[in-house]
């Protein structure tokens, strides 16, 4: 069945350090992929998305290339915060279900 | 504030009592979904609902009740709680199910312990 796999955490990083994130899938069809954030006490919010091969979602400084070939949608950010500490969760869309990570937790420090 | 309210934020149970999960949503959604979050294994979906008066299992489903009689309600009922059951739990609602990637709206959790 589908799944996705993201590296473990967590990843502690100094501010203005450059952030990958690392998520494969598997899936039949043409899924569409996510990247959600999780900040402490507070539920999942969409970060970005990508819907088909070769798309490139951005948001906020952060960016993932969706990539069939490798079935990846690795996450990014040149630059991380302190701000940016949290949960990251990459998850797929497919046949109206949501398949998600076990999500990796980022720690900036300053 | 518009948006998905869960409560209560934190609960501790004895093996065997039961409780209900509640989950309202003021943003008029059709689709509405309860999710546990475990260490390690991601978000699980439990049960779901497509509009008022219909639910359906998630890939988890055992040992949980869902009941759906107004579009803003979806609670979520234990009815025998087990030790296996602690858990993070999340309530999230979107138009419909085919623009759930496009507007999933998360509740901020419930946190139960069952002892």
């Amino acid at each position: 069945g589908d799944s996705v796999t993201q590296m473990e955490g967590p990843v502690t990083l100094s501010e203005e350090a450059f952030l990958t994130i690392n998520c494969t899938y598997t899936a039949t069809g043409y899924p569409s992929l996510f990247w959600y954030v999780q900040y402490p006490g507070e539920g999942l919010q969409l970060l970005l998305k990508a819907t088909k091969a070769d798309d490139k979602g951005s948001n906020k400084g952060f960016e993932a290339t969706y990539r069939k070939e490798t079935t990846s949608f690795h996450l990014e950010k040149g630059s991380v915060q302190v701000s940016d500490s949290a949960v990251y969760f990459c998850a797929l869309w497919n046949f109206n279900k949501f398949y998600f990570g076990s999500g990796t937790k980022l720690n900036v420090k300053p | 504030n518009a948006g998905v309210t869960q409560t209560p934020k934190f609960q501790v149970l004895k093996t065997g009592q039961s409780m209900t999960l509640q989950c309202a949503q003021d943003m008029n959604h059709e689709y509405m979904s309860w999710y546990r979050q475990d260490p390690g294994m991601g978000l699980r979906l439990i049960h779901y609902s497509v509009g008022a008066g219909i639910t359906d299992q998630g890939e988890v489903p055992n040992g949980y009740n869902v009941s759906r009689s107004t579009t803003e309600d979806f609670p979520l009922r234990l009815l025998s709680a087990a030790p296996s059951q602690t858990s993070v739990y999340f309530c999230a609602s979107s138009p419909s199910r085919g623009q759930a990637p496009y507007g999933y709206t998360f509740g901020s959790g419930t946190r139960l312990t069952v002892v």
